[in-house]
């Protein structure tokens, strides 16, 4: 059964504070790996990464991907209540006819 | 401007009835999802399209209909037999199946 897992689950941090966003997949026929920032409703589209151990860098959020441990983070350096959210991570198929999202990872940056 | 557009916003049902959520697109995005985003769970599948008159089943389309007659718009019918109806419903779309999907702002139905 294809699935992903993001761990934490919750996170309270301080402004100031550089978190790490961890996201595990079991995904059939991986394609790619999608962070997704939503914050009140629609989710916003933050990258997507397909090939291993390149870097993607938006500002202060980064991303990488590890095919051989199936697994991707997101980092977010000196937060910002802004970045208040749940940051949700999903595996695309190759072949396949979806998305497969993890349950999400609460963060609240305290100010 | 463009974007997805989802309706209503907030939806009241009574057990028993039937009732559509809208979304419209003018990406001209050939693919269309629709998720559903329960508490502590991630999106789940209901049914997705990746072109006019064709769509599939996804991981939980029990209880639910849906149509793609134009490119722009894929509603969703939520019948008397979903059994737990009350949810977070999101439409997304992309320009092909797999890659990066826009959302709409949601609909969130309630079962009063």
């Amino acid at each position: 059964e294809d699935k992903v897992v993001q761990s934490p689950l919750s996170l309270v941090v301080h402004e100031g504070d550089t978190v790490t966003l961890n996201c595990s997949y079991e995904v059939t026929n991986f394609r790619s790996l999608l962070w997704y920032k939503q914050e009140k409703k629609a989710p916003t589209f933050l990258f997507m990464l397909t090939s291993s151990g390149i870097e993607k860098k938006s500002g202060r959020l980064s991303s990488i991907l590890d095919k051989k441990e199936l697994s991707s983070i997101l980092n977010i350096t000196a937060t910002q209540t802004g970045d208040s959210a749940i940051y949700l991570c999903a595996g695309g198929m190759e072949y396949g006819n979806k998305l497969v999202f993890g349950a999400g990872t609460i963060l609240r940056v305290k100010s | 401007d463009g974007g997805i557009t989802q309706s209503p916003k907030y939806l009241f049902r009574k057990e028993g009835q039937n009732v559509t959520l809208s979304c419209e697109q003018n990406l001209n995005h050939d693919a269309m999802y629709w998720y559903r985003q329960d508490p502590g769970q991630g999106l789940r599948l209901i049914y997705y399209s990746q072109i006019v008159n064709d769509f599939q089943k996804g991981d939980i389309a029990e209880g639910y209909s849906v149509s793609r007659e134009k490119k722009e718009s894929f509603p969703l019918t939520v019948t008397s037999a979903q059994k737990n109806p009350t949810a977070f419903y999101l439409c997304a779309s992309s320009w092909k199946l797999n890659t990066e999907a826009f959302f709409g702002q949601g609909t969130r139905l309630t079962v009063v």
